[in-house]
């Protein structure tokens, strides 16, 4: 079955580390993008790709690192300078040419700073 | 500036009765409108979609009516059942060649009460 997949679906990190938060899809999509999720505020873009080794940054990218270098593949990297990554993360997938039918999402990955 | 408005962050109906969920809009170069349902701790996934020349759209129990004069949007789901009860993302895509990013509201949550 096609889909994205989302690990680890929990995820705690110490204060200081980076944490990278895996993302791959199989649905042959060329773009692909990292959202976060807060109580009350809906989904806000941190980063985004729509080819391979290329990338771009959403409304809330400081603190985050991405990579691109497979189409199946979209890391994100949490780093220590982000002040309050504790959030939901989702990552979603799109083709970036034809009929658009939306994103397909991945089930997400609960990051909690301990 | 929020382009894509749900100003209810929560709507409670009886099951059995109609629920409209309401979205507004900022920018005329949108031209592709989506609805997204979304349970805690998972990916949201698509419900259904309108394109800008039409002014509806049905799929089942969800119908989506589009009016673009006020700019703006509403998802009818008739009859709702409680397993209904999530909340409801609409998003909206300007026309922009092959740039598939999409512009979030800030959702509303649907209780079903049995």
């Amino acid at each position: 079955d096609g889909g994205i997949t989302q690990s680890p679906k929990y995820l705690f990190r110490k204060e200081g580390q980076n944490v990278t938060l895996s993302c791959e899809q199989n649905l042959n999509h060329d773009a692909m993008y990292w959202y976060r999720q807060d109580p009350g505020q809906g989904l806000r873009l941190i980063y985004y790709s729509q080819i391979v080794n290329d990338f771009q940054k959403g409304d809330i990218a400081e603190g985050y690192s991405v990579s691109r270098e497979k189409k199946e593949s979209f890391p994100l990297t949490v780093t220590s300078a982000q002040k309050n990554p504790t959030a939901f993360y989702l990552c979603a997938s799109t083709s970036a040419a034809g009929v658009f039918y939306g994103y397909t999402f991945g089930s997400g990955t609960r990051l909690t700073v301990v | 500036d929020q382009q894509v408005k749900q100003n209810s962050p929560s709507l409670s109906v009886q099951e059995g009765r109609i629920s409209i969920l309401n979205c507004d809009y900022t920018n005329s170069m949108f031209d592709y409108f989506l609805w997204y349902k979304k349970y805690p701790a998972e990916g949201p996934t698509f419900l259904i979609s309108i394109s800008s020349i039409k002014d509806k759209n049905e799929d089942g129990r969800f119908t989506v009516f589009l009016n673009k004069s006020a700019k703006h949007l509403s998802l009818h789901i008739v009859p709702s059942q409680p397993g209904d009860s999530a909340v409801y993302f609409c998003a909206a895509s300007p026309w922009a060649g092959n740039n598939r990013k999409l512009i979030w509201g800030l959702g509303t949550s649907l209780a079903v009460n049995p």
